[in-house]
Formats: structure tokens, sequence, C-alpha cells
């Protein structure tokens, strides 16, 4: 039990295709995030939500549309993705949005675009 | 902002060997500096953190020591196991991002 829980594991997805992945936190935190991370890359911040509010979006792309219906859960919607969205997708929580605050990450969703 | 640069990897050592990742930070102030480990299939995991000037952070027998003259937070280990072969992220916050991260350094251990 990592504490935060991601779902699916793994995904493969044609570019006219919706789906979505879905987060879960279990440590009743505040805050959570989406990261992306590919190959060769830095880990990219993709939406931060505190309290159940989207408070960072850091110009992601509208094919990627994020959702927090409470502060359990936090949803990724994907749709018309392209072959360089392939990537794992980490999400994390933090108990608030302060810097001394350590994220806990899921183990992630690993996604493949065809 | 804040970021940070760690030395590229792959490092591959022999089991027991002596174990050092460099960190260097750029920042405003004195953000808390953390070190978090990546194993084959999972998320990140914290390993350990220092919040200010000259702590050190400790845990599974990894240490690192927040410098502030030499702007470094370098991860060392003194003799490393077969099992700690993973990918090792250096990270600080910056401005309201949570964490950024240096880009890893895959560490390789073999017996």
């Amino acid at each position: 039990e990592t504490g935060v829980t991601q779902t699916p594991r793994h995904l493969v997805m044609g570019m006219t295709n919706k789906k979505s992945l879905k987060c879960e936190q279990h440590l009743g935190h505040n805050a959570m995030y989406w990261y992306k991370q590919s190959a060769k890359k830095p880990l990219e911040l993709m939406f931060v939500y505190s309290l159940e509010e989207r408070v960072e979006n850091n110009s992601v792309p509208s094919r990627f549309s994020p959702e927090c219906p409470n502060s359990s859960h936090l949803f990724l919607h994907l749709h018309t993705l392209q072959p360089e969205d392939s990537a794992l997708y980490l999400c994390a929580s933090s108990r608030t949005r302060g810097n001394n605050s350590p994220l806990h990450f899921g183990n992630g969703t690993r996604l493949t675009v065809t | 902002g804040n970021s940070v640069t760690q030395m590229e990897g792959p490092v591959t050592l022999s089991e027991e060997a002596f174990l050092t990742i460099n960190c260097t930070y750029t920042a405003t102030g004195y953000p808390s500096l953390f070190w978090y480990v990546q194993y084959p299939g999972e998320g990140l995991q914290l390993l350990l953190k220092a919040t200010k000037a000259d702590d050190k952070g400790s845990n599974k027998g990894f240490e690192a020591t927040y410098r502030k003259e030499t702007t470094s937070f370098h991860l060392e280990k003194g003799s490393v196991q077969v099992s700690d072969s993973a990918v090792y992220f250096c990270a600080l916050p910056s401005g309201n991002t949570p964490l950024v991260f240096g880009k890893g350094t895959r560490l390789s251990v073999i017996a």
C-alpha cells in the first residue's frame, strides 16, 4: 500500500480514443499533482490541485483535462493524444502546498499512444 | 526560478563501493532540498531531505549535507548494494511549484 494508487498501470490508446487516468490517495492530503515523466527529460509538472481547486496549469495542451472531484481523487482525462504524449504519468500528493511538504507518488500509468 | 543540476549517469558500481551523486542548486533564499529515488516500475519515493543550511539528511545508509557555501547537496553512501540500483533525483521547490527535479541519475550496482 503506497498511499497513492494509480490505475491503470499500463494503457495503450489510439490517437482518436478517449481515456481517463485515475489517482486515489489514502493519506488525508490536501494537495494533488500530475507529473509527466518522459525518457531523457526532467519530470514535468502538469497540474496542481489544492483543496480541490486547480491552482496551477503549466501550459499543458487542452487534450489533457484534469478533474478533482474531492481531496482524495484526481483524474486525468485524455482525448486525441499524439504519439509524443507517450510517457509515464505520475500522480502525487502532499499534506499542503507548502515548500516543506514532501510529495508522495503513485507508481504511475505507463501510457503508449499509437 | 530555482533549479538543480545533477550529474549525468549512468553510474555503475560494484557492490560495497562508495557512492557519490553530485547535485548543485540555484535558489533564492534557502529552500528545503530533497533526494528522491525511483526503483524500476515504481514511482518516486522520498529518500531524504534537509530543511536548512548545514543540515544533514540521512536514510537507509544514504546521506546528503545542505552546503550553502558550495550550493550543493551531494548524495553519498559508504557501501552500495545491488538493491540500491535505481534512478536518483535531486529536487527543490521553486516559487509556487511544489518541486523542481533534476534529470535523474541512474545507478546500477553489480554483484
